[in-house]
C-alpha cells in the first residue's frame, strides 16, 4: 500500500478564497483522522472519523471549517472563507481501530498558506 | 478525557550523549501509548509502542521507552545519540473508552549538536 496520500502538497492561496484539501487512506483503515501543525499551538486534532462518521468535531475552530467522508477511501476538509491564521500542515491519519490495532499511519501533510 | 504532557519543549543534548525524554499521561480507562517522531517537513512516523505484556518497548532507530502505570508515564530514551536522531518527538495516548481517539502532546525538539 502507499499509505495515507494527501493532496496537495503545497497550497498558496488568498485570503477568502475557498480550499480544499484531500485525504486517501489506507484501505481497509476504519478510521481517519485530520490535524493542524503550527509553531504556536502544536499539532491539534480537529476532527476524526469511525466507518465514515464524524466522531469529534469539536476540534474544528470555526464554522468555516468543514469535513467530509463520502466513502471508506475519501475525507475532504475544506475552509470557506480561507484566512491568513489558517496557514499551517494539514496532517491525514488513518488506522485500523479494532482491538490492540490503533497505530496511526500519517500522510505526509499539506502545506496552506494563506496570503 | 485523556491529556499528554511532554514536559519539556526543546532538549538539546552532544552527540554520543544519552537522552530522556519525558512523557506523562492522564486518563481514566486502560490507554495504548505512543511515541512518533517528525523530521523536517515530514509527516509523523512511529517509532514504537506500548499495548500490554513487557512494559519495557524497544523500537527503531535504538530508541525505547518504558511504561511506568503507578507514574502514569511514558518516557523514551536512547543510550547514545546521533545527529541524525535531531528530530520533533510526540508522545501520544490512545484511550480504550468510549472516546476511542489518539491524543498527542506537544512535542519535545530533540537537537543533538555536534
Amino acid at each position: 500500500d502507499a499509505g495515507v496520500i494527501q493532496s496537495p502538497r503545497h497550497e498558496v492561496t488568498e485570503m477568502g478564497q475557498e480550499v480544499t484539501l484531500r485525504c486517501k487512506p489506507i484501505s481497509g483503515h476504519n478510521s481517519l483522522f485530520w490535524y493542524r501543525q503550527t509553531m504556536m499551538r502544536g499539532l491539534e486534532l480537529l476532527i476524526y472519523f469511525n466507518n465514515n462518521v464524524p466522531i469529534d468535531d469539536s476540534g474544528m475552530p470555526e464554522d468555516r471549517f468543514s469535513a467530509k467522508m463520502p466513502n471508506a477511501s475519501f475525507s475532504t476538509l475544506k475552509i470557506q472563507p480561507s484566512e491568513p491564521r489558517d496557514s499551517a500542515v494539514y496532517f491525514c491519519a488513518s488506522s485500523m481501530n479494532r482491538g490492540l490495532n490503533t497505530e496511526a499511519f500519517f500522510g505526509q501533510g499539506t502545506r496552506l498558506t494563506v496570503v | 478525557a485523556q491529556s499528554v504532557t511532554q514536559l519539556d519543549s526543546q532538549v538539546p543534548v552532544f552527540e554520543e550523549a544519552p537522552v530522556e525524554l519525558r512523557c506523562n499521561y492522564s486518563s481514566s480507562v486502560s490507554v495504548y501509548l505512543f511515541w512518533y517522531v517528525q523530521y523536517p517537513n515530514q509527516g509523523l512516523q512511529l517509532l514504537l509502542k506500548y499495548l500490554s505484556g513487557s512494559t519495557l518497548v524497544k523500537g527503531i532507530n535504538g530508541f525505547e521507552a518504558e511504561f511506568n502505570k503507578s507514574q502514569t508515564s511514558f518516557h523514551l530514551r536512547k543510550p547514545s545519540v546521533h545527529i541524525s536522531d535531531t528530530a520533533e518527538y510526540f508522545c501520544a495516548v490512545f484511550s480504550s473508552g468510549s472516546a476511542r481517539q489518539l491524543t498527542f502532546g506537544s512535542g519535545t525538539q530533540l537537537t543533538v549538536l555536534p
